[in-house]
């Protein structure tokens, strides 16, 4: 079945730095990809919609320069958090499908540890 | 905006019993989505929903998308310990593939 696979699984890295989370697709061409953040016993909130070849679109209060968004291939999104603090410690998780109506697959997620 | 609304937010449960949990939105949308999380994971989808009116079923779990379109509910039959985990729902748009989720209820099984 359609696998969508997240790297690194984990991260920490220290306040004031850039960490690249990347989010592939590996057996369909992912025309559309959705980056979600969740904090520790919460929901799943949307950030960002990353179409191929195209800016993404990024949701209410989700700051564009802090989570950069680069989807350049049909089977690749990276999300950038850019001198990243405490406050964006967070899950990581991306989703991917492929044209039309297909279904959406997520991948396992990005924990995020920045101190 | 959009309100989504999931009860209970927890439960806890005798292994072998019967489980249920719903969601409510405020608007209308045509398609109600069933995920499960297990810790440190992404979520995995459960059942989807696409008709109002709709009974669909996965195993133990069964699902049901509302008459009226703004509800949807999930049972577990016979519960076991490798139900625990976080069950959501989620609303979601054909169109553009977006998700709201709901706020999660956290299932605990007890052997």
């Amino acid at each position: 079945g359609a696998v969508v696979s997240q790297h690194p699984s984990w991260v920490i890295c220290k306040s004031g730095t850039s960490v690249k989370i990347e989010c592939r697709s590996l057996d369909f061409q992912a025309t559309t990809m959705f980056w979600y953040r969740q904090f520790p016993k919460q929901s799943l909130m949307l950030m960002a919609t990353s179409n191929e070849g195209s800016k993404a679109t990024y949701e209410q209060g989700v700051e564009k320069d802090k989570f950069l968004i680069n989807h350049a291939s049909l089977t690749l999104s990276t999300l950038t958090v850019t001198s990243a603090h405490p406050e964006d410690s967070s899950f990581y998780i991306c989703s991917a499908r492929g044209g039309g109506s297909s279904p959406l697959h997520f991948g396992n997620g990005t924990r995020l540890t920045v101190t | 905006g959009q309100q989504l609304n999931q009860s209970p937010q927890s439960m806890f449960i005798q292994e072998g019993e019967d489980v249920s949990m719903n969601c409510t939105s405020s608007s209308i949308f045509n398609t109600w989505l069933w995920y499960k999380q297990d810790p440190g994971e992404g979520p995995v989808l459960l059942i989807a929903l696409y008709k109002a009116g709709e009974l669909t079923s996965n195993g133990r779990l069964t699902a049901q998308f509302g008459i009226t379109r703004k509800d949807s509910f999930l049972n577990i039959s016979a519960s076991i310990p490798s139900d625990v985990g976080i069950y959501f729902c989620a609303l979601g748009s054909s169109n553009t593939g977006k998700l709201i989720f709901g706020q999660g209820t956290t299932l605990q099984v007890k052997p």
